[in-house]
């Protein structure tokens, strides 16, 4: 069946524009979780969703960044004003639940902020 | 996707030997771990989990092994072969929290044919 799919899978920005990364969890899959990768920093966790709702956002960086999730499917992650430390690459994964559930891994979205 | 690019430790095997990537944990108070795999553009890639209240488990070619008392959890590959190189993670959580990932900063193994 279908995976976890991310888009865009690379994007190119200019330095203070907006950017939306969009993810498509396995249907069914009510959990729904952004991670970033960059090579300063590993792989750190960013915010999860459960159905729509978001109970933890700790991990998000600054006010710039925000997530939604809409109809328990498809979630978009928002980069206001973006900033060169902002370059990484952007995975989203998503589980049938938050208990002792797997995480299924999409692709990635590779940002670059120039 | 992106490997930790400073100072990542390095394994290299042999093809046919076996593998182990050792992992110490931060929280003492986690009670789910896992083992990703990660290639080269991909997003990471579930191997085996582990709850905290076992201290092995075993898969396909795989082997968990999880100490509490250290905070440690090692992953052994029976009969590495080439398609298994690449970067490994080890990841834990609290699932009363969400079950959201920490993830250890990774291992690279590389197999020789």
């Amino acid at each position: 069946g279908a995976g976890v799919s991310q888009s865009p899978s690379n994007k190119v920005t200019e330095k203070g524009k907006d950017v939306e990364l969009r993810c498509d969890p396995i249907s069914g899959h009510t959990a729904l979780y952004w991670y970033r990768q960059s090579l300063g920093q590993g792989l750190e966790f960013l915010i999860y969703f459960q159905g729509n709702s978001a109970p933890d956002k700790s991990g998000l960086p600054s006010d710039r960044f925000s997530a939604e999730r809409t109809g328990g499917s498809v979630s978009t992650l928002t980069i206001q004003r973006t900033q060169q430390e902002d370059s990484a690459v952007y995975l989203c994964a998503s589980s049938l639940g938050t208990s002792w559930n797997e995480q299924f891994f999409g692709p990635g979205t590779r940002l670059t902020v120039l | 996707g992106e490997s930790v690019g400073l100072h990542l430790p390095t394994l290299s095997v042999q093809e046919g030997d076996n593998s182990i990537i050792n992992c110490a944990y931060s929280n003492s108070a986690s009670d789910y771990f896992i083992w990703y795999k990660q290639e080269s553009g991909k997003g990471p890639q579930f191997i085996i989990d582990i709850r905290s209240n076992m201290d092995k488990r075993q898969g396909q070619r795989v082997t968990v092994l999880l100490n509490k008392t250290v905070k440690h959890l090692s992953l052994q590959i029976a009969a590495t072969q080439p398609g298994d190189s690449a970067v490994y993670f080890c990841a834990e959580s609290l699932v009363e929290y969400g079950n959201k990932l920490v993830f250890g900063a990774g291992t690279i193994l590389r197999v020789k044919s």
